[in-house]
């Protein structure tokens, strides 16, 4: 079962912001949201993650809203690199079976000169 | 050097051949993974393991067969090999309690 739901591709120009949006409205109360990807040939790459809060590290911005049902990845300046296929996920923080990435389809971004 | 390294890279091999297929990580995380990745599907969970000696199944385990002998490694194996797994097949490990799972490079299989 799709847990979050992502358009199938994107593209923005080299140096400005990409906004990646996510729908994950049947997301629960303890699930956070993850954001990897994956560069061509490449095995995925982890992004950042949250459960409510907006947060931002050295490699994007994530902006979840207050109902926590959709979340935006924010790369503030694309670069060619960027070129890759998204993957928004929610889960559960902890071991066992919640240690699992359920991966769906992605966003391809496409980042042009 | 440290991280996390799958061999071979690139693999063809015969439909009924068994095939093993290794994953071997630096960092003694406690959690290790094998996804497969197909066209059309993304990444599939196969099998994970919490710990030496403790595996489960994941979304796909159906021909498969994993290991667990020591902490750094956790080899997948194709008992007999179909066309069906012809795949792409990922490795990654996470450390308990951790956000992150950091994956191999892959390894590309072919099964003719």
């Amino acid at each position: 079962d799709a847990k979050t739901t992502q358009p199938t591709s994107m593209d923005c120009a080299e140096g400005r912001a990409a906004n990646l949006p996510c729908n994950h409205s049947t997301i629960s109360g303890n699930e956070y949201v993850y954001w990897y990807r994956q560069i061509h040939s490449q095995g995925p790459q982890y992004i950042i993650h949250g459960l409510k809060n907006n947060e931002t590290n050295e490699m994007a911005s994530l902006i979840i809203t207050e109902d926590r049902k959709s979340s935006t990845l924010i790369l503030p300046h694309a670069t060619l690199r960027d070129t890759a296929v998204y993957y928004c996920i929610v889960r559960f923080r902890g071991s066992g079976a919640n240690s699992k990435l359920t991966f769906g389809k992605g966003i391809t971004l496409s980042v042009r000169p | 050097d440290a991280g996390i390294t799958q061999s071979p890279r690139y693999k063809i091999t015969e439909t009924g051949r068994q095939v093993t297929l290794m994953c071997h990580q630096t960092w003694s995380h406690s959690y290790m993974f094998w996804y497969r990745q197909d066209l059309g599907h993304g990444l599939r969970l196969i099998y994970y393991s919490a710990a030496a000696d403790i595996t489960d199944k994941g979304e796909v385990p159906d021909g498969y067969v994993v290991s667990r002998s020591k902490t750094e490694n956790f080899p997948l194996t194709l008992e007999s090999a179909t066309r069906s797994q012809t795949s792409v097949y990922f490795c990654a490990s996470m450390e308990l309690n951790q956000e992150t799972q950091y994956f191999g490079p892959g390894t590309r299989l072919l099964v003719l």
